[in-house]
């Protein structure tokens, strides 16, 4: 089945660690995006990329980094300059091209740092 | 930064009745958008509006695009408990970015 995959779905990390989250879609899928969400906030953009070996940062970039070194796979590494990491991660795919490319989501994955 | 105020936050209803939430915006949209996430999951779109004053509808759900351009409406009518969630706006900015708003969180007491 086609879709985007993230893992792990709860993650724990001691304060001060690097932590990279998984991201892959077989969706074929130009585009990729990584959102943070808080309790009864809306979506935040973290970096999107657009094309393999290219990305740009989003509204909330500090303290994370990304790679696009293949179409399918955009891990997001949450660093130890992040203040505030602990929060759920989604990330996203879609085509690009037209006006709109409707987004897809993935599960999540839940990161508490302890 | 842009933003989208999304209201109610939150909404304790019964089965059977009718919802309604929107979303304005200082900015012009291009796009809006809605989605509902479940518990622990990714956002789902739900319906998808391209045109000021447009009138789009999803089974029981209705949305539409303010003529404005700064705002959009969802209506859920005869609310079932499978209809719980958050559901949020999402307007498509000039530069292809999507901004999402704060969410309502929708319980229905069966």
């Amino acid at each position: 089945d086609g879709g985007i995959t993230q893992s792990p779905k709860y993650l724990f990390r001691k304060e001060g660690q690097n932590v990279t989250l998984s991201c892959e879609q077989n969706l074929n899928h130009d585009a990729m995006y990584w959102y943070r969400q808080d309790p009864g906030q809306g979506l935040r953009l973290i970096y999107y990329s657009q094309i393999v070996n290219d990305f740009q940062k989003g509204d909330i970039a500090e303290g994370y980094s990304v790679s696009r070194e293949k179409k399918e796979s955009f891990p997001l590494t949450v660093t130890s300059a992040q203040k505030n990491p602990t929060a759920f991660y989604l990330c996203a795919s879609s085509t690009t091209g037209d006006d709109y490319n409707e987004q897809f989501f993935g599960p999540g994955t839940r990161l508490t740092v302890l | 930064g842009q933003q989208l105020n999304q209201s109610p936050q939150s909404m304790f209803i019964q089965e059977g009745e009718d919802v309604s939430m929107n979303c304005t915006s200082s900015s012009i949209f291009n796009t809006w958008l809605w989605y509902k996430q479940d518990p622990g999951e990714g956002p789902v779109l739900l319906i998808a509006l391209y045109k000021a004053g447009e009138l789009t509808s999803n089974g029981r759900l209705t949305a539409q695009f303010g003529i404005t351009r700064k705002d959009s409406f969802l209506n859920i009518s005869a609310s079932i408990p499978s209809d719980v969630g958050i559901y949020f706006c999402a307007g498509l900015d000039q530069g292809g970015k999507l901004i999402f708003g704060q969410g309502t969180e929708l319980s229905v007491k069966p």
